[in-house]
């Protein structure tokens, strides 16, 4: 079974500095690898999606991340954050397109300070 | 395109009691697929329906209970409610086969006292 941890429960980054969520995953094959955010009070938006290919994954708002097979990892990145950034950040992997079940870790709260 | 729209937004039960949560699938998705999310943890899946059928189902009793409708719509259905059903409630349509192009609602918080 597939599992997803997120090391970080909360992190607080300043406006305009860099970040990186951090986002470790268990799963015996090739993983589909998701980033979500959620504001609150609010559903969930998709960032980016791995599926495939090139191992560097762009996304909306300026979001990107990387697969790394070796390190059974899938990091948030974002050069320089907004006020608007801040909510709570949930990575999760898929198995298969079978069912398309989706393992989410537990979260990133991330609040930005200006 | 409307998206994904769940209703009610809030409501409180006492436990014991039964509960249907409601979900209006995105035009053109024909996959619902039913999260809880507790407070402070990650989205958790319950089920999937596809083609009216339970199409998967996640580590949860068989109190909780699904239906989905010839238009894709779908409610989720939790009998003998305990204190630890106590959550968000999210539903999400897709396409099946198109690679979890999920649309997530904003979710039903349910309360149980």
């Amino acid at each position: 079974a597939q599992s997803v941890t997120q090391p970080d429960i909360h992190i607080t980054v300043s406006e305009g500095a860099s970040l990186e969520l951090r986002c470790n995953y268990s799963y015996g094959a090739t993983p589909y690898l998701f980033w979500y955010v959620q504001s609150p009070g609010q559903g969930l938006q998709l960032l980016l999606k791995y599926f495939s290919g090139d191992t560097l994954v762009q996304g909306i708002k300026g979001f990107e991340a990387e697969f790394k097979r070796s390190q059974s990892s899938f990091n948030l990145r974002k050069p320089s954050v907004h006020w608007s950034d801040a909510a709570e950040y949930f990575c999760a992997v898929g198995a298969d397109f079978g069912n398309e079940k989706l393992t989410f870790g537990t979260g990133t709260r991330l609040t930005i300070i200006p | 395109e409307t998206g994904v729209t769940q209703s009610p937004t809030h409501l409180i039960k006492t436990r014991g009691q039964q509960v249907t949560l409601r979900c209006s699938s995105q035009s053109g998705h024909n996959t619902v697929s039913w999260y809880q999310q507790a407070l402070g943890q990650g989205p958790q899946f319950i089920f999937q329906y596809y083609r009216e059928e339970e199409n998967g189902r996640g580590n949860f009793p068989p109190r909780f209970s699904g239906l989905q409708f010839p238009n894709y719509s779908s409610e989720l259905n939790v009998n003998a409610l305990e204190l630890d059903d106590s959550a968000l409630y999210l539903c999400a349509s897709s396409s099946k086969g198109r690679g979890y192009g999920y649309t997530f609602g904003s979710g039903t918080r349910l309360t149980v006292v």
